[in-house]
């Protein structure tokens, strides 16, 4: 069965603060892709990332990066020197032939000023 | 338009009524996804479209509901007898390849529409 799971209900931070967000899978397909979207307060939905399985090269998009270990069944999302615009909940995602799009619960980040 | 739009915006109907919620993508993309997210929970995928593949409709939580795209232009998600829980925000995204293209692809999604049962 395929499975996100995003243990960290709630996080808070402090301004300017490094923060993770951690997202473990389950999925027994050996080709799979991984997602993280953000919903800022105003409801919007922003697609962040897409990794391919066969991909494991980390990616860093300015202060954003995302750490794909498939050693770990973990697709973590790491945000750097935090601002208070970050301040959402995150989701990652699941996807692969042999089943539909499964999300996690999210995990919603609060960046302190 | 330049990006995905959504109509209606807000909708909101007597339970045992059919609603219609049209997703216009954007140009060019030929992939369409439909999600549902309940208010304060999680999202949940509804169904998929990839050019003129069959889609993907294992999201699709009863009979109830139904999609279509006609090529690779507007779709139209369809509640029938609409339930309470049918009550959710429902979004749309495109994207210029699909699932199973470039790492790359992005998808782009619409505002939502707010469907409320009573």
């Amino acid at each position: 069965a395929q499975k996100v799971t995003q243990a960290q209900t709630e996080i808070s931070v402090v301004e300017k603060e490094d923060v993770t967000l951690d997202c473990v899978y389950e999925t027994r397909d050996t080709t799979y892709y991984l997602f993280w979207y953000k919903q800022p307060p105003s409801g919007e939905l922003v697609f962040l990332i897409r990794r391919n399985s066969f991909d494991e090269q980390n990616e860093i998009s300015g202060r954003y990066s995302w750490n794909f270990q498939k050693s770990t069944s973990s697709f973590n999302f790491t945000i750097t020197a935090s601002q208070v615009v970050d301040s959402a909940v995150y989701f990652c995602a699941l996807y692969s032939s042999a089943s539909k799009i499964i999300f996690g619960s999210g995990t919603r980040l609060s960046i302190r000023p | 338009g330049a990006g995905v739009s959504q109509s209606p915006s807000n909708k909101v109907t007597e339970k045992g009524k059919d609603v219609e919620l049209r997703c216009d993508p954007i140009s060019g993309h030929t992939a369409l996804y439909w999600y549902r997210q309940r208010l304060g929970q999680g999202l949940e995928f509804l169904i998929y479209f990839q050019g003129n593949s069959a889609p993907d409709k294992s999201g699709l939580p009863s009979d109830r509901f139904s999609a279509e795209r006609t090529g690779e232009s507007v779709s139209t998600l369809t509640i029938q007898r609409t339930q309470q829980e049918d009550s959710a925000v429902y979004l749309c995204a495109s994207s210029l390849v699909g699932l199973r293209g470039a790492s790359t692809d992005t998808q782009y999604f619409g505002p939502g529409t707010r469907l409320t049962v009573l």
